[in-house]
C-alpha cells in the first residue's frame, strides 16, 4: 500500500532560521505531490504541489519544494522563516488515476520562536 | 466565494449512537472527498463523491458510509459509535474538468466529533 513518511515530528527554530521537512513516499506510479499547511485554528491549505515538469517548485509564502524521483522525496523548503510560519505541515500524495484520494504524512508541527 | 462548510463543527455523542456530518462544497464543486484527522493516525481518506456516486473509498469499516445530493452537498454517517471514532472529520471539494486526472482540493474547517 502507498505510505508517505515525513521525517520529523516537531521542529523548533528561530526567525529567519532556514528551514527545510523531508517527505518520502512508496509508491512506484505516476503520482502528484503536495504540501498542506494548517495555520493554529485554520483550514488545511495548499502550500505548492508538483504535477510534473521542473522538480522545482514554488508555493506561496517563500516555500519551495524538490521532487528527487529517484529518492522517491519531496522536501519542502523555506530559506528564512518567520514568526507566522508556525503551523504544521502535511506532505500528501496522489496516484494518478486514483481520483482525488490524497495520502498524507504524519505531519510535522513547526514552532518558529521570535 | 464562500469556501466549504461543514455543519456541525462540534458534536459529543456517546458509544453505539449515530451520526451525520454534513459538507457543503464551494459553489460549483462536484467531487467532495471527507477525511479523518486523529494524533494517532493521521489525515487518512474515508471516500470521495462525484454526481452523486462514491468514486474512491479507503479503508475503513462499514460503519462509515456517506452519500452525495444532486446539489454536490454531501454527508457522512457513522454508526455505532465506537470511542476511537473521536476524530477531526474533514470535507474537501474541486472542481471537476475532463481530461485532468487531479483537481485541486480545499478544505472546510471540519466537524469535530467527540464519543464518550
Amino acid at each position: 500500500a502507498q505510505s508517505v513518511s515525513q521525517h520529523n515530528h516537531h521542529v523548533i527554530l528561530s526567525e529567519a532560521a532556514s528551514l527545510e521537512l523531508g517527505c518520502n513516499y512508496s509508491y512506484g506510479g505516476t503520482v502528484n505531490l503536495f504540501w498542506y499547511v494548517q495555520y493554529p485554528g485554520q483550514h488545511l491549505q495548499l502550500l505548492l504541489k508538483y504535477f510534473s515538469g521542473d522538480p522545482l517548485v514554488k508555493g506561496i509564502k517563500g516555500f519551495e519544494a524538490e521532487f528527487i524521483k529517484s529518492k522517491f522525496s519531496f522536501n519542502l523548503r523555506k530559506p528564512s522563516v518567520q514568526w507566522s510560519d508556525t503551523a504544521e505541515y502535511f506532505c500528501a500524495v496522489n496516484e494518478r488515476a486514483a481520483g482525488n484520494k490524497l495520502t498524507f504524512g504524519g505531519g510535522t508541527r513547526v514552532l518558529v520562536k521570535p | 466565494k464562500a469556501g466549504v462548510t461543514q455543519t456541525p463543527r462540534y458534536l459529543i455523542k456517546t458509544r453505539g449512537q449515530q451520526v451525520t456530518l454534513s459538507c457543503s462544497p464551494i459553489s460549483g464543486h462536484r467531487s467532495v472527498s471527507w477525511y479523518q484527522q486523529t494524533p494517532g493516525q493521521g489525515l487518512q481518506f474515508l471516500f470521495e463523491y462525484f454526481s452523486e456516486t462514491q468514486r474512491n473509498k479507503g479503508n475503513f469499516p462499514g460503519r462509515f458510509s456517506g452519500r452525495q445530493f444532486s446539489n454536490s452537498r454531501s454527508e457522512m454517517n457513522v454508526s455505532t459509535l465506537e470511542l476511537g471514532d473521536s476524530a477531526l472529520y474533514l470535507c474537501a471539494s474541486s472542481l471537476f474538468r475532463a481530461g485532468k486526472d487531479y483537481n485541486e482540493q480545499f478544505f472546510g474547517p471540519g466537524t469535530r466529533l467527540t464519543v464518550l
